[in-house]
C-alpha cells in the first residue's frame, strides 16, 4: 500500500500568515494527489485536485504544489474561516491512503 | 442535483455485522464509482473502500477479510457489510462519489457505534 505521510500534525499560524502543509508519498504517484478541508461536523470539501488545480469556488490563496513525491498546500495570507484539517489523498492506485491531517489553528 | 445519504442501525453490538446504505441521486452508478470513508471520534479519515462504475471493488487492505461492498443499480444504492465488528470501527462512516481526478460529492456521515 502506498503511504502518505503528513506533516506537520498541527499548526498555529496568525491572520495573514502564509502556511505550508505537506504530503510525502512513500513512491510515485504522479499527479493524482488532492487535497480537503474539514470543518467540524462537516464532511471533507475539496480545495485542490491533480496536485495543483484548484477547485471550483476555493480561494486563490490555495495552492497545490508538487517536486517529486512531496506535494504541498500552501495558503497565503491566512483568514479566520481557512481553520480546520487538511487532509491529502493519493489516488494513484487502490487502495487509495490519506494522510493522517493537518490541524489549523488561528494562534 | 448530485446527493448522496448514508443510512445504518446507529449501534451495533461487538461480533455482529454492519450493513450500511449509500442511496445517490443526480447521477448513475454505471458512469461512477463510489467509496466508503470512515473517520473514528478525533481521528482522521480512513478510505475503506469502493464500488466502480463495472462494478468491480477495491478494500482496503486491514479491512478486506471482513469487508464487502455491493449495489442496486435500479435503486441507485450501494451497501457496505462488516463483519466482526470491534470498537476499533466506532466511526463517521462516509459515501462518497469520485470523478476521475477527486471526490467531489459527500454524504453528510452516519455514526456507528460499536458497543455492548
Amino acid at each position: 500500500d502506498i503511504q502518505m505521510t503528513q506533516s506537520p500534525a498541527s499548526l498555529s499560524a496568525s491572520l495573514e500568515e502564509i502556511v505550508t502543509i505537506t504530503c510525502q508519498a512513500s513512491q510515485d504517484i504522479g499527479n493524482y494527489l488532492s487535497w480537503y478541508q474539514q470543518k467540524p461536523g462537516k464532511s471533507p470539501q475539496l480545495l485542490i485536485h491533480s496536485a495543483t488545480s484548484l477547485a471550483d469556488g476555493v480561494p486563490s490563496r490555495f495552492s497545490g504544489s508538487r517536486s517529486g513525491t512531496q506535494y504541498s498546500l500552501k495558503i497565503n495570507r491566512l483568514q479566520v474561516e481557512d481553520t480546520g484539517i487538511y487532509y491529502c489523498l493519493q489516488h494513484y492506485s487502490a487502495p487509495y491512503t490519506f494522510g493522517a491531517g493537518t490541524k489549523l489553528e488561528l494562534k | 442535483q448530485v446527493q448522496l445519504k448514508e443510512s445504518g442501525p446507529g449501534l451495533v453490538q461487538p461480533s455482529q455485522t454492519l450493513s450500511l446504505t449509500c442511496t445517490v441521486s443526480g447521477f448513475s452508478l454505471t458512469s461512477n464509482s463510489v467509496h466508503w470513508v470512515r473517520q473514528p471520534p478525533g481521528k482522521g479519515l480512513e478510505w475503506v473502500g469502493a464500488i466502480w462504475s463495472g462494478g468491480s471493488t477495491d478494500y482496503n487492505s486491514a479491512l478486506k477479510s471482513r469487508l464487502s461492498i455491493s449495489r442496486d443499480t435500479s435503486k441507485s444504492q450501494v451497501f457496505l457489510k462488516m463483519n466482526s465488528l470491534q470498537t476499533e470501527d466506532t466511526a463517521i462512516y462516509f459515501c462518497t462519489k469520485f470523478s476521475y481526478w477527486y471526490f467531489d460529492f459527500w454524504g453528510p456521515g452516519t455514526m456507528v457505534t460499536v458497543s455492548s
